[in-house]
């Protein structure tokens, strides 16, 4: 069964104070890792797609990155509107279902 | 690109009542579409996937009897709520999926929050 855990379930940041999070995830067959943002009463932001190990993408103050068994999203001098719940999903090779994680939720202090 | 909307953004209903939600894909066709529902503060729980043209797939534990999807078009499925309780109330998130579009993910649209009374 495919499975998704994201670390940590919060995270407190000072403007400017750079930090990573984790996404660790079981799959059968990965087809592809995504990344996605999500503020208060909307829904998810689309940020990024990795395929297979050793990728990474980069958009404005944010990284991804992706491994065997896991991603990190990297924030760099991370900025107040950076502030949101950040979920990672997987979809294995096997079907068009996305398994989300239970998300991050970011606080960016001024 | 890839915009999904939905309509309504908030409804309120009274108990027993049913309510339609529609997701459209405003700039691209959808082969699928998936319905979620998310609880305060917790994560996306997919509730079933609508493929185009055929009957939708419920997730374990969903009453697809209470839940009615309709995938009519490549742009639109609605999901109606039937005969709503109090614990039907919820955050329900549609998106919108074409393999080969941008990568391959889902897009979202930006949800309706439902009250039943």
């Amino acid at each position: 069964e495919d499975q998704v855990t994201q670390s940590p379930e919060a995270l407190r940041l000072q403007e400017g104070e750079s930090s990573s999070l984790n996404c660790s995830y079981t799959v059968s067959g990965l087809r592809g890792l995504f990344w996605y943002r999500q503020d208060p009463g909307k829904g998810p932001e689309f940020l990024f797609t990795l395929y297979s190990a050793g990728e990474e993408k980069e958009k404005e103050r944010l990284k991804a990155t992706l491994t065997k068994k896991e991603s990190f999203l990297h924030i760099t001098a991370p900025k107040p509107e950076d502030s949101a719940t950040y979920l990672c999903a997987v979809q294995g090779n096997y079907g068009q279902n996305f398994v989300f994680g239970p998300g991050t939720r970011l606080s960016v202090l001024p | 690109g890839a915009v999904v909307s939905q309509h309504p953004s908030r409804v309120i209903c009274k108990s027993g009542t049913s309510v339609k939600i529609e997701c459209r894909s405003l700039d691209f066709q959808a082969t699928t579409m998936f319905w979620y529902r998310q609880f305060p503060k917790q994560s996306l729980m997919l509730m079933a996937t609508s493929n185009e043209g055929s009957k939708a797939t419920y997730e374990q534990g969903v009453e697809k009897d209470k839940f009615l999807i309709n995938h009519a078009s490549l742009t639109l499925s609605t999901l109606t709520v039937t005969s709503a309780h109090p614990e039907d109330s919820s955050f329900y998130i549609c998106s919108a999926f074409t393999p080969g579009l941008g990568g391959e993910t889902q897009y979202f649209g930006p949800g309706t929050r439902l009250l039943v009374l």
